[in-house]
C-alpha cells in the first residue's frame, strides 16, 4: 500500500499523558501536513512540514503540541500533558513538490486520539 | 477574508434521484478548487482538481464543475454506496512554488436511500 500512513488508528491517553502520532507520507512526497477534526466539523490546519523543516505551524497550539519531520523516519505530532480538549481526529496529508501547478493533498486515515 | 461555504450540510436523496452539491469560496485569484469524499471513521479520499473557471472534471457518477464563484458536484443516479461526506478546499496564502494553504468547507453529509 503506497498511501499515507498513520499510526496507530485509535489512541487512548488520561489527562496528562503525552500522545504521539505517527505519519509516514506516500512515497515520493516531500510534503507533509497534519489537520485535526472534530465530529461533525471540518478539517482544520495544524502544521505543514518539509524533511528536517517546519514550514508554516501557525495553526497550532503555542503549548503543549510540537511537530517534526526528520530526514529518516515517519513525521510526528506530539501532543504533551494532554487534556480532554484535545480528543480528536488527527489527519496526515502528504503531497509532492507542486512545480508550478497546484497539487492535491493525500489523506491517511487519521488517528483518532480519545482523553479518559 | 478567505472563505469556503458549501450547501446544503445534509442531503438525502432516493437511489437514482440526480442532484448537485454546492462550494461558494471567496478567495482573491483562485488557483485549485479540490473535492473529497470521507467516509466515516476514514480519511478524506482526493475526487476532482478544478484549476479555471469553465473546467469540468468526471468520475464515474460525479460530476465538478466551476465557476467564478462556486462549484458544484454533481451526482447522476446516485447509488447507496456514494453515501459519504464530500469536502471542498480552496487554495488560501501561498507558501513557496504554487503549493498553498488550503481553506476547507465543512462538508455535505451525502445520504443515498436504496
Amino acid at each position: 500500500n503506497a498511501g499515507v500512513m498513520q499510526n496507530p488508528r485509535h489512541l487512548v491517553r488520561r489527562r496528562g499523558q503525552e500522545a504521539r502520532l505517527r505519519c509516514s507520507p506516500m512515497k515520493g512526497h516531500s510534503h507533509v501536513y497534519w489537520y485535526r477534526q472534530l465530529p461533525e466539523e471540518g478539517l482544520k490546519f495544524m502544521v505543514y512540514l518539509q524533511k528536517e523543516n517546519i514550514i508554516d505551524e501557525s495553526g497550532m497550539p503555542k503549548e503543549r503540541f510540537s511537530a517534526e519531520f526528520p530526514k529518516e523516519g515517519p513525521s510526528i505530532l506530539r501532543i504533551q500533558q494532554v487534556v480532554r480538549g484535545d480528543s480528536a481526529a488527527y489527519f496526515c496529508a502528504s503531497s509532492p513538490r507542486a512545480g508550478g501547478v497546484v497539487q492535491p493533498q493525500h489523506f491517511g486515515d487519521g488517528t483518532r486520539l480519545s482523553i479518559l | 477574508e478567505d472563505q469556503v461555504t458549501q450547501s446544503p450540510e445534509a442531503l438525502r436523496l432516493q437511489e437514482g434521484e440526480s442532484s448537485s452539491l454546492n462550494c461558494s469560496y471567496t478567495v482573491s485569484g483562485l488557483r485549485g478548487l479540490f473535492w473529497y469524499r470521507q467516509d466515516p471513521g476514514k480519511g478524506p479520499e482526493f475526487l476532482f482538481t478544478l484549476y479555471s473557471a469553465g473546467e469540468e472534471k468526471e468520475k464515474e457518477r460525479l460530476k465538478a464543475t466551476l465557476t467564478k464563484k462556486e462549484s458544484f458536484l454533481h451526482i447522476t443516479a446516485p447509488k447507496p454506496e456514494d453515501s459519504a461526506t464530500y469536502l471542498c478546499a480552496v487554495q488560501a496564502k501561498e507558501w513557496m512554488d504554487s503549493n498553498y494553504q488550503l481553506i476547507w468547507g465543512a462538508g455535505t453529509k451525502l445520504i443515498i436511500k436504496p
